[in-house]
Order: structure tokens, then C-alpha cells, then sequence
């Protein structure tokens, strides 16, 4: 079964700079898509960014990007210039579609605090 | 509608009663998702609705957990004999299917069910 890792349970920033989000997982397929989610208070799933596996240049949204390292199975989100409205849980996780519908497989996730 | 409506919101009950939780999904998407996200952790796959059939209800962790969607739009959760550890968030998400390949999942806000 897949699973997804966030070693990193909480993570704090200063405003206008730099932080990167860890995230590891683990598959038998050479296929897949990776996303990161966004999670404020509201409770509602934000989609952030997502990589297809057989793409290997890193996907970008303007001030988020990935380092997806797909022999080591490793896909960290970089926060460049982050503001108070970064504060929120960020999610990583997986999905495998191309057999049916398959759902999201989700780390536990990573609370980032942004401090003015 | 515009979004992925839950309701309600939030939702107390006691040890032992019934509940149903509701999901609307974009007009549309055929694909339906209920997950569940207890304290601390990420969401949890329950079952999966293409249409108006349960394609994948592996996710249930048990037969007092049942989920309908009679005409392939809203769904509704359904949770008898509920207990303390049924506590969670419990949110929906839907997307278009277009063949294999990927299709972004749009959440809701979630139901923050609490059993006293």
C-alpha cells in the first residue's frame, strides 16, 4: 500500500522569507500524481500545487515549487517570500488514477506558523 | 452550486444516536469522496462514489458506517449506534471524470462531528 511521510509536524517562518515543507512516500508504480494541500482554519482542502510523476521538471505556482527527487521517492514544497496568509496545515499526498478513481493518500500533515 | 457544500457545519450528539451528514458536489462531477481527518492527522479514505453506485467502500471501518447517493448528486454519510472515537472531521470532495489520468478534487469545508 502507498504511504505517505511529513516528518515535519510543525515549521515556522519569518515574513518575506524561505521555507521548505518535507515529504517522502513510498510506491511500487512508475506512474503517479503528488500534490500539495493547503488546510486553513476554515477546514476547507486548498489545493497548492501538483506534479505528474513522468514529468521531471518541478511544477511551479508562483511562490510555491517542488523538489521532486522521484528515485528517492522525495517531493518537498518550497514557500518562497511567505506571508501571514502561508499560516495553515500543508498536506502531501498521493494518488495513483489510472485505475479507476483512486482516492488521495495523505501524510499527517504540517502545521506552518509565518511571524511577522 | 458554486462549490462543495457540507452540512452541517458542525454537528454534536450524543453517545448512541444517529447522524447523517451531507455533501453537495459541484453540478457535474461524478465523482464523489467522503474522507475522514481525526485530530492530528490527515484525511482517511472511506468510500468512493462514481456516480450513483459505491465503486470503492473499503475506507468504512465498519457496518455501522453507511453512504448513499441515490441520484448521483448530493450524498449523504450515515453513521448509527455512533461512539466517542467517530469524533472527526468529516469532509467531502468531487471532481470530473474525464478517462484515466488526473482530475483535481474539490473539498468542502468539512463537518466537525463530535460524540459526548
Amino acid at each position: 500500500a502507498q504511504t505517505v511521510t511529513q516528518s515535519q509536524p510543525e515549521m515556522s517562518v519569518q515574513e518575506a522569507e524561505t521555507v521548505t515543507l518535507s515529504c517522502t512516500y513510498d510506491t511500487s508504480e512508475s506512474d503517479y500524481y503528488l500534490f500539495w494541500y493547503k488546510q486553513p482554519p476554515s477546514r476547507q482542502m486548498i489545493l497548492v500545487i501538483r506534479q505528474e510523476a513522468y514529468k521531471q521538471q518541478n511544477a511551479t505556482e508562483n511562490r510555491f515549487s517542488v523538489n521532486f527527487q522521484k528515485a528517492a521517492k522525495s517531493f518537498s514544497l518550497k514557500i518562497s517570500d511567505s506571508q501571514l496568509g502561508d499560516a495553515a496545515m500543508y498536506f502531501c499526498a498521493y494518488r495513483f488514477p489510472f485505475s479507476g478513481n483512486t482516492p488521495l493518500v495523505f501524510g499527517k500533515g504540517t502545521r506552518l506558523s509565518v511571524i511577522a | 452550486g458554486a462549490g462543495v457544500s457540507q452540512t452541517p457545519s458542525n454537528k454534536v450528539t450524543e453517545k448512541g444516536k444517529y447522524v447523517e451528514l451531507r455533501c453537495d458536489p459541484i453540478s457535474g462531477h461524478t465523482a464523489l469522496y467522503w474522507y475522514r481527518q481525526s485530530l492530528g492527522q490527515g484525511p482517511e479514505f472511506l468510500i468512493y462514489f462514481q456516480g450513483t453506485g459505491a465503486a470503492d467502500d473499503s475506507g468504512l471501518p465498519n457496518d455501522r458506517f453507511f453512504a448513499v447517493r441515490p441520484e448521483g448528486s448530493v450524498s449523504t454519510l450515515k453513521i448509527q449506534r455512533t461512539e466517542r472515537g467517530d469524533s472527526a472531521v468529516y469532509l467531502c470532495a468531487s471532481s470530473l471524470i474525464g478517462g484515466t489520468g488526473e482530475t483535481e478534487a474539490f473539498f468542502g469545508q468539512g463537518t466537525r462531528l463530535t460524540v459526548v
